[in-house]
């Protein structure tokens, strides 16, 4: 079952702007996680939230999350080229060993 | 680092055949997974595993088993192939014993075509 449906479905920007993708949930979570996929390869982990944490960072990403909106977003600093790839949010439930995965928004850098 | 590596990355394969699709992890995680992922439908779980001759179905179970006899290998089958079952199937692992908030791993992917 798709719990997670991601906001745009496609964004395409100029290298050095920022990226935002959003992400929007149905039931209680006990975290959320993001990942990118390149084409044609395997998912990465990029960053998790726990559900009792509001915002996080790593490096050029920075991830929010409201639980009473249900609703978490993803925000790409200072985007490269490298940065191109589809980016997919998921939820883990109670025991937290399954998640379910958004239908992902594709991210396009144009240098 | 975590490797999950699947066997092929390209595999082609006929209407009916019995189709074998092989995921190894190096992390002896106890928890392995099977998705497919189709454009438009996202990634869905087809089968996982919590330990070594464990297993649970996902979303999609039809068409699909698991075997997992040794806890670094989870091994996805296809039955009788069928052309509906043409896609990329994905294979993740995790380790449950760090706590709750543990991210998976994911293999390369192979995308998997019936003729």
């Amino acid at each position: 079952s798709q719990q997670g449906e991601e906001d745009p479905q496609a964004l395409s920007i100029q290298e050095g702007e920022n990226a935002t993708m959003n992400c929007s949930y149905k039931t209680s979570i006990n975290n959320l996680q993001w990942y990118r996929q390149n084409s044609g390869r395997g998912l990465v982990h990029l960053i998790l939230i726990r559900s009792n944490e509001r915002e996080k960072h790593s490096g050029r990403l920075r991830v929010t999350l409201d639980t009473s909106k249900k609703s978490s977003s993803l925000l790409i600093t200072a985007s490269r080229a490298a940065d191109t790839a589809s980016y997919f949010c998921a939820t883990a439930g109670q025991g937290a060993q399954k998640l379910v995965f958004g239908q992902g928004t594709r991210l396009t850098i144009n240098p | 680092d975590v490797k999950v590596t699947q066997s092929s990355r390209y595999l082609v394969k006929r209407t009916g055949e019995k189709v074998f699709l092989e995921c190894v992890q190096d992390m002896d995680h106890e928890n392995m997974f099977w998705y497919r992922q189709d454009p438009g439908l996202g990634l869905r779980l087809i089968y996982f595993s919590y330990d070594v001759k464990m297993k649970e179905k996902g979303d999609i179970p039809e068409g699909y088993s698991v075997s997992r006899e040794k806890k670094e290998r989870f091994s996805l089958i296809l039955e009788s192939a069928s052309t509906n079952q043409t896609s990329m199937y994905l294979c993740a692992s995790r380790n449950p014993g760090l706590g709750d908030n543990q991210p998976q791993h994911f293999g390369d992917g192979t995308r998997l075509s019936i003729l």
